[in-house]
């Protein structure tokens, strides 16, 4: 079955930019979408459709797919964006939708 | 605005059953396809059961034969009736709005599910 695999963790100072990598076979040919999780709360979608902003995501939040990586670009982090953040596709090979294992933001 | 909130969670011994619902309010239901999603703790999301607008329904592979999903739409509910359940089914199970290929755009608070003796 299709997998995605991403990164446990990264880490960040305030102000820089966070990247999160999500790696599948030719995910590329795929509809990513990105979702941030913080303790005690549902996911929530970031990015969806690869780099499309749901309203009120902030624009410091970006999205891009290509190949055999997608990634996530969080650029001036800030404290409120430490959570965990999942990739997700579908794949329609097998009719399930798969989630990526998961990268555990945090902010220095 | 929409709202989902699902119920009957609870602890269960290992293959016992339960039956979990999804009561949804806000948008028109029976438009929408709805997803059953759990979170075993300390572990990321991990989908389990589709069901679209048209009653087309997948299954996780480690779910199929022993979970069921439905969904009534003039209840605006979504089901998910599990049997033969297993000590790794414990989680949290979430409703949400949306899927296969489009995302998940609204979420439940979720309802733990635990197996246990």
């Amino acid at each position: 079955s299709y997998v995605l695999t991403q990164p446990p963790s990264v880490s960040v100072a305030p102000g820089k930019t966070a990247t999160i990598t999500c790696g599948g076979n030719n995910i590329g040919r795929k509809s990513v979408h990105w979702y941030q999780q913080k303790p005690g709360q549902a996911p929530a979608v970031v990015i969806y459709y690869n780099n499309d902003r749901p309203s009120g995501i902030p624009e410091r939040f970006s999205g891009s797919n290509s190949g055999n990586t997608a990634t996530l670009t969080i650029s001036r982090v800030e404290a409120g964006d430490e959570a965990d953040y999942y990739c997700q596709v579908w794949d329609n090979s097998s009719d399930h939708v798969i989630f990526g294992g998961g990268t555990k933001l945090t902010v220095l | 605005e929409v709202h989902l909130v699902e119920s009957g969670g609870g602890l269960v011994q290992p293959g016992g059953s339960l039956r979990l619902s999804c009561a949804a309010s806000g948008f028109t239901f029976g438009a929408y396809s709805m997803n059953w999603v759990r979170q075993a703790p300390g572990k990321g999301p991990e989908w389990v059961s589709f069901i679209s607008s048209g009653f087309t329904i997948y299954y996780a592979d480690s779910v199929k034969g022993r979970f069921t999903i439905s969904r009534d739409n003039a209840r605006t509910s979504l089901y998910l009736q599990m049997d033969s359940l297993r000590a790794d089914d414990t989680a949290v199970y979430y409703c949400a709005r949306g899927g296969p290929e489009p995302p998940f755009d609204y979420w439940g608070q979720g309802t733990l599910v635990t197996v246990s003796s």
